[in-house]
């Protein structure tokens, strides 16, 4: 199993800003993806995010938006850049291996006002 | 856009019955995992069952999944009121799909 935490685990922000949330994986893994969960929602998937590479966006996402580094097999970044009201949510990391349980961390929750 | 879905939207049981909760979806899978989230927590996995087996348990779940129906149901048999969550299916080798998720009440 792997083990995953995200930091912050939540903030308010300002209209216009930008937040990047951290995620840790205890051990090397395969896949890392980003999610986000709006208010009383399930899950949609934001982007895969690739080992030295550009992220994987899914439709609705683009990079400027939301820009994802990952530099190695256990971390990876997600920043919400120039925040309106309507990005307040969780977002949520998830990692593991290809075809295997993929563990998710508790989740950044995020309020913009 | 979501891959699935789950019915009921919600359910609400006493405690000690059994709950059930079904997820179908609509195009072939590798494997199926179900997902517990606490009150906009961070989701806790609970089963991942693969396309060429049928039932899989684990403690007081139950989860079994139809290929040809492209449907997966999860059974809690005892519920307790700890088992208060919304439950999710999610399909995918990494970058799931998710359902809309039922949300269980277990009464005490």
């Amino acid at each position: 199993s792997a083990v995953i935490s995200q930091k912050p685990s939540r903030d308010i922000c300002q209209r216009g800003t930008s937040l990047t949330i951290q995620c840790q994986v205890d051990s090397q893994v395969t896949m890392m993806f980003w999610y986000r969960q709006q208010p009383g929602q399930s899950l949609t998937l934001i982007a895969t995010a690739n080992q030295g590479s550009e992220a994987t966006y899914e439709s609705g996402f683009v990079i400027d938006k939301f820009p994802i580094s990952r530099p190695n097999l256990t971390f990876s970044t997600l920043t919400v850049s120039n925040m309106s009201p309507e990005d307040s949510s969780i977002y949520l990391c998830s990692g593991g291996q290809q075809q295997e349980t993929q563990y998710f961390g508790p989740g950044t929750r995020l309020l913009v006002l | 856009s979501q891959q699935g879905e789950e019915d009921p939207q919600a359910l609400s049981i006493q405690e000690g019955e059994n709950a059930t909760m079904n997820c179908s979806y609509k195009t072939s899978i590798n494997n199926l995992q179900w997902y517990r989230q606490n009150s906009g927590r961070g989701l806790v996995h609970l089963i991942l069952i693969r396309s060429n087996e049928r039932e899989k348990h684990s403690g007081r779940l139950r989860v079994t999944l139809d290929t040809s129906k492209k449907s997966s149901s999860l059974l809690i048999t005892a519920s307790r009121a700890a088992d208060t969550a919304s439950y999710f299916c999610a399909t995918g080798a990494g970058n799931m799909r998710f359902g809309a998720g039922t949300r269980l009440t277990v009464k005490p």
